[in-house]
């Protein structure tokens, strides 16, 4: 089946640093792949559509400039946090979907913790 | 009112009963559906889909659709304590712009 790998799985670093998320699909071509985050005992809330070769699209109250997305390819998805503060600490889920249909298939997560 | 509404229970059933989890939706022109399972500290682990009105049977599960009534659900037949998780539902609204709608989840609880 379909398999999205999602690199690192977890985060710890201090108030001010920059964090890379990479997401890929492993066997087969992902033209969009979408950006979660989750907080504690809440569900998974959209920020971005990431479109190969054109600029991602955010859901309302996401930041563009603080939440960088590129996806450059048709197997990777990155999602950048720039200067992360504590606010930011939550579970990233990424996904992806086969010529952009359905269903979704998602990444393991990447817990990023802020201190 | 929520695009995609779920008791966030929990809902505690014993081993081997049936399991019953309900979602109402408000976008009557959504035409895709979706449940979702989530362990705690993972991510959604896709169950089922339906797309037409009906019941959609696999294994143990059995998804069912009434789209006047705006509602789908999810039984889980012999529940096993393997099945205590979050449940999501997910919808695709009008437009097929491919974006999923979350409901909050329902805490189900299989008590050996």
């Amino acid at each position: 089946g379909a398999v999205v790998s999602q690199h690192p799985s977890r985060v710890i670093c201090k108030s001010g640093t920059s964090v890379k998320i990479e997401c890929r699909s492993l066997d087969f071509q992902a033209t969009t792949m979408f950006w979660y985050r989750q907080f504690p005992k809440q569900s998974l809330m959209l920020m971005a559509t990431s479109n190969e070769g054109s600029k991602a699209t955010y859901e309302q109250g996401v930041e563009k400039d603080k939440f960088l997305i590129n996806h450059a390819s048709l197997t990777l998805s990155t999602l950048t946090v720039t200067s992360a503060h504590p606010e930011d600490s939550s579970f990233y889920i990424c996904s992806a979907t086969r010529n952009g249909g359905q269903p979704q298939h998602f990444g393991d997560g990447t817990r990023l913790s802020i201190l | 009112q929520k695009e995609v509404e779920q008791n966030s229970g929990p809902l505690s059933v014993p081993e081997g009963a049936i399991a019953s989890l309900n979602c109402t939706y408000s976008d009557r022109g959504s035409q895709s559906f979706f449940w979702y399972r989530q362990y705690s500290g993972k991510s959604p682990e896709l169950i089922m889909s339906i797309y037409s009105n009906g019941d959609k049977e696999d294994g143990r599960f059995t998804a069912q659709l009434n789209k006047a009534s705006q509602y789908v659900s999810l039984l889980i037949r012999d529940s096993q304590p393997s099945d205590s998780a979050t449940y999501l539902c997910a919808v695709i609204g009008a437009g097929n712009t491919g974006k999923l709608i979350f409901g909050q989840g329902t805490t189900l609880q299989v008590k050996p």
